[in-house]
């Protein structure tokens, strides 16, 4: 597609339940990021995947979330047991290999319930 | 290891005020430099980038020159304006680390009339 495209845009959810989140990169991009960002606040880096390989999982904040990236393309970003302090806004980027630019989608809104 | 510190915010300016928002790195290798920005409701894009030392990116009237003697990149422009409200992010994307990209937590810019 022409940019990275991230689904659902808004999710709503009950504390308990699992999500998955959907990253569709840039066609040719492999390098893929997913970063949380809660409300006025900055970038929290949470995974990135370097082709299907995730060299850098240090941002995952505990062990209800996981990330897989097939195909060197889609990712899903899954959050089981959500809890309240999971609302934010996760953000999917993608770029070419070498010190190109990323490429940001619109994000996916998770709101906790 | 790599990171981005950038100047905490909120900013608040006049119209037609000097900006300068600062950015210092810390790299593994010869990393590129982005400034990244993020408008209210909208998504992160691309401001302006330097991929060596002592080039200069621009873009709307912005600029930051990469300074590797000082490892800095702050970004500047002469006369803001109320548009240029938005949250400013600077980022570095070290080839060293496969090309990861680092961001810095994101300063806050208001423009007053």
């Amino acid at each position: 597609g022409a940019g990275v495209s991230q689904s659902p845009s808004n999710k709503v959810t009950e504390k308990g339940k699992d999500v998955e989140l959907r990253c569709d990169p840039i066609s040719g991009h492999t390098a893929l990021y997913w970063y949380r960002q809660r409300l006025g606040q900055g970038l929290e880096f949470l995974i990135y995947f370097q082709g299907n390989s995730a060299p850098d999982k240090s941002g995952l904040p505990s062990d209800r979330f996981s990330a897989e990236r097939t195909g060197e393309s889609v990712s899903t970003l899954t959050i089981q047991r959500t809890q309240q302090e999971d609302s934010a806004v996760y953000l999917c980027a993608s770029s070419r290999q070498g010190n190109t630019e990323a490429f940001f989608g619109q994000g996916t809104r998770l709101t906790v319930v | 290891g790599n990171s981005v510190t950038q100047m905490e915010g909120p900013v608040t300016l006049s119209e037609e005020a000097f900006l300068t928002i600062n950015c210092t790195y810390t790299a593994t290798g010869y990393p590129s430099l982005f400034w990244y920005v993020q408008y209210p409701g909208e998504g992160l894009q691309l401001l302006l980038k330097a991929t060596k030392a002592d080039d200069k990116g621009s873009n709307k009237g912005f600029e930051a020159t990469y300074r590797k003697e000082t490892t800095s990149f702050h970004l500047e422009k002469g006369s803001v304006q109320v548009s240029d409200s938005a949250v400013y992010f600077c980022a570095l994307s070290d080839p060293v680390t496969g090309n990861q990209f680092y961001f810095g937590t994101g300063t806050s810019l208001t423009v007053i009339p």
